[in-house]
């Protein structure tokens, strides 16, 4: 299965700033999914990445407040813009394979 | 919407004993199911899959079960061992939509 390295693993902000997680996989793949796993419940996908094209996000996500690029096939952004409180949540991109769903270990981040 | 649950949000198991885990499915057209375990600070590792025309698979010290006519799915898990402790997620991909729909979430804890 692929191998996902996600950065930064944690980081703490201040509202009102951005911050861009990035996502490295070792292998090409078609499409990459970005999820939101507030603290104490399940994982939500945000949106879908894929190469060359607009991401589509799902329904409550929208592009200017999670912009997201996807320069090539093994290598996505997720930024979350202008962060309140209400974005501390771990942050995690995953791949989908033949073999499988894979998933990085996540960007924790807590917005003060 | 369509939706992925889970039965309970907490399971004490005796290290030793076996460790059944269920989930509720409500989408008919489902045809993937995947059991992830998430361990603290990590991202969801697989353990698990099952496509709608199977009713039983097997692993190490797991099995995944689907009744497709309640629509259920469960994981058992063997002889439960400490490291066995963490949050299980069931998950469903539906039809020609690609995308993971996650369950809520069981904590599993083991006791010594």
């Amino acid at each position: 299965s692929a191998v996902i390295s996600q950065k930064p693993s944690r980081d703490i902000c201040q509202r009102g700033t951005s911050l861009t997680i990035q996502c490295q996989v070792d292998s090409q793949v078609t499409m990459m999914f970005w999820y939101r796993q507030q603290p104490g419940q399940s994982l939500t996908l945000i949106a879908t990445a894929n190469q060359g094209s607009e991401a589509t996000y799902e329904s409550g996500f929208v592009i200017d407040k999670f912009p997201i690029s996807r320069p090539n096939l093994t290598f996505s952004t997720l930024t979350v813009s202008n962060m309140s409180p209400e974005d501390s949540s771990i942050y995690l991109c995953s791949v989908g394979l033949i073999d499988g769903y894979t998933f990085g270990s996540g960007t924790r981040l807590t917005v003060v | 919407g369509e939706s992925v649950g889970l039965h309970l949000p907490t399971l004490s198991v005796q290290e030793g004993d076996n460790s059944i885990i269920n989930c509720a499915y409500s989408n008919s057209a489902s045809d993937y199911f995947i059991w992830y375990k998430q361990e603290s600070g990590k991202g969801p590792q697989f353990i698990i899959d099952i496509r709608s025309n199977m009713d039983k698979r097997q692993g190490q010290r797991v099995t995944v079960l689907l009744n497709k006519t309640v629509k259920h799915l469960s994981l058992q898990i063997a002889a439960t061992q400490p490291g066995d402790s963490a949050v299980y997620f069931c998950a469903e991909i539906g039809g020609a939509n690609s995308k993971l729909t996650f369950g809520k979430g069981i904590t599993l804890s083991v006791r010594p």
